[in-house]
């Protein structure tokens, strides 16, 4: 089993570009989570989804980010018209069942907004 | 408010001195409670989960409900030890992160 994998791990965009961060859950597993990094903090929960649903986008700041985890291929994280201050370490887990079991990290993707 | 605090950015011990690192929360209900490990260049990983009560890499870990603590402490760091740890407050699937301690050990 791979385990999470997250692409691209590394991705720079000039400010109002759009970024497509991308996470393939573990084998199995049909529960995704983004997290969020920003220097010197703690990863922040943006959102939990299932297959074709999102269960909970409370932490995702309310404009211009997105997430989907489609029936088919990986979980995408999208957000458009980048600023600055999106530059932050992204990170995708997941678990076979809700928060009551560990979740399962990915390497993350480091997002550059020059 | 559900909160997780590691109140110590950096620490640094020598090798064969014990560690403690330090994790407070604050959190309602019935808390879930872990540690994850994250060497260098490498993934987040978990090291230990209040639930379980199991020794990894000679770390142990205790809830202490009346102290709101999940203190990490190993006896002998090694410098394989040497990582970012993070205490995670768990419970539901929203996982509450802390910033993080850095541990060094030193040779």
């Amino acid at each position: 089993n791979a385990g999470v994998m997250q692409n691209p791990r590394h991705l720079v965009r000039r400010r109002g570009q759009e970024a497509r961060l991308r996470c393939s859950p573990m084998k199995g597993h049909s529960h995704v989570y983004w997290y969020r990094q920003l220097p010197e903090e703690g990863l922040k929960f943006m959102v939990y989804l299932q297959k074709e649903n999102i269960i909970d986008e409370s932490g995702m700041p309310k404009e211009r980010f997105s997430a989907e985890f489609p029936k088919e291929g990986p979980s995408i994280l999208r957000i458009q018209q980048v600023v600055r201050g999106d530059s932050a370490a992204y990170f995708c887990a997941s678990s076979p069942q809700d928060g009551s079991y560990e979740q399962y990290f990915g390497p993350g993707t480091r997002l550059t907004v020059t | 408010a559900q909160r997780v605090t590691q109140p110590e950015k950096l620490l640094s011990v020598f090798k064969g001195a014990p560690v403690e690192l330090k994790c407070n929360y604050s959190y309602s209900g019935s808390p879930e409670l872990f540690w994850y490990v994250q060497y260098s260049r490498q993934r987040l990983q978990l090291l230990l989960r209040h639930i379980s009560r199991e020794s990894i890499k000679g770390f142990t870990a205790d809830l202490n409900k009346g102290e709101t603590s999940f203190h990490l402490k190993k006896p002998f760091a090694q410098e394989e030890d040497s990582a970012m740890y993070y205490c995670a407050l768990g419970g539901t699937y929203k996982y509450i992160f802390g910033t993080g301690t850095r541990l060094k050990v030193l040779a």
